[in-house]
């Protein structure tokens, strides 16, 4: 079964750079979430959209943005990079309501390395 | 505000022990979904079990077992018999099913089984 493609799945980049991260959920969801996981920690929601439209927002510094495109598939941009924003990103995906009831599904994670 | 705690950081057994991972949650809701995941060094998350409020009956899959005790918002995790494979980090989480709900985790347990 097809699953959450994340790319890439490592990352680095320098102080002050951006980057953009990649989440192709699985056929026919429509929503999607991004997870923030740093070093030793546990994931920590950032945000999330449904039908192209976000949906809710978690801890999401103010130099990240994110959107949905028309074919479900998400991007997150996340500008003037620091040592702190090195972390693994996940993303999940799930059809409308149903990750409300738990029924999201992960993808590998892109790992995030900032020097 | 919803909240899991795994008071365990960190646990250590050697093979074939039985160990059990603890998870106290709170919520103010009635409808509610727990979640154990399991982190293996690689990094992705791997999902293990979904429960709903509704549903207080134990669950057992393989060496897995789960206890859910309303009365004391815990939902434990026990591996029998443990194995090197199960050396990761669990963490427990807890949803909502209020329209796109996000998942809140604990910050995990690392479990260590040494041969």
């Amino acid at each position: 079964a097809a699953g959450v493609i994340q790319s890439p799945r490592h990352l680095i980049k320098e102080k002050r750079e951006t980057a953009t991260l990649k989440c192709y959920p699985i056929p026919r969801h429509d929503t999607v979430y991004w997870y923030q996981q740093g070093p030793g920690q546990d994931p920590q929601f950032l945000i999330s959209f449904y039908e192209k439209m976000q949906s809710d927002k978690g801890s999401i510094p103010d130099r990240f943005s994110a959107q949905q495109f028309s074919d479900y598939h998400s991007e997150l941009n996340m500008s003037s990079l620091e040592l702190g924003d090195s972390a693994l990103y996940f993303c999940a995906s799930s059809l409308g309501e149903a990750g409300g009831r738990g029924e999201q599904f992960f993808g590998p994670g892109t790992r995030l390395t900032v020097l | 505000a919803q909240k899991v705690t795994q008071a365990q950081t960190e646990i250590s057994v050697v093979e074939k022990e039985d160990v059990t991972l603890d998870c106290v949650y709170e919520t103010r809701d009635t409808t509610y979904y727990l979640f154990w995941y399991k982190q293996p060094p690689s990094g992705e998350l791997v999902f293990l079990i979904r429960r709903n409020s509704f549903d207080e009956q134990n669950e057992i899959s393989g060496r897995y077992s789960w206890n859910f005790q309303k009365s004391t918002s815990s939902f434990n995790f026990t591996i029998t018999a443990s194995q090197v494979v199960d050396s990761a980090v669990y963490f427990c989480a807890l949803s909502d099913p209020s329209g796109y709900s996000t998942l809140t985790f604990g910050k995990g347990t690392m479990l260590l089984v040494s041969p």
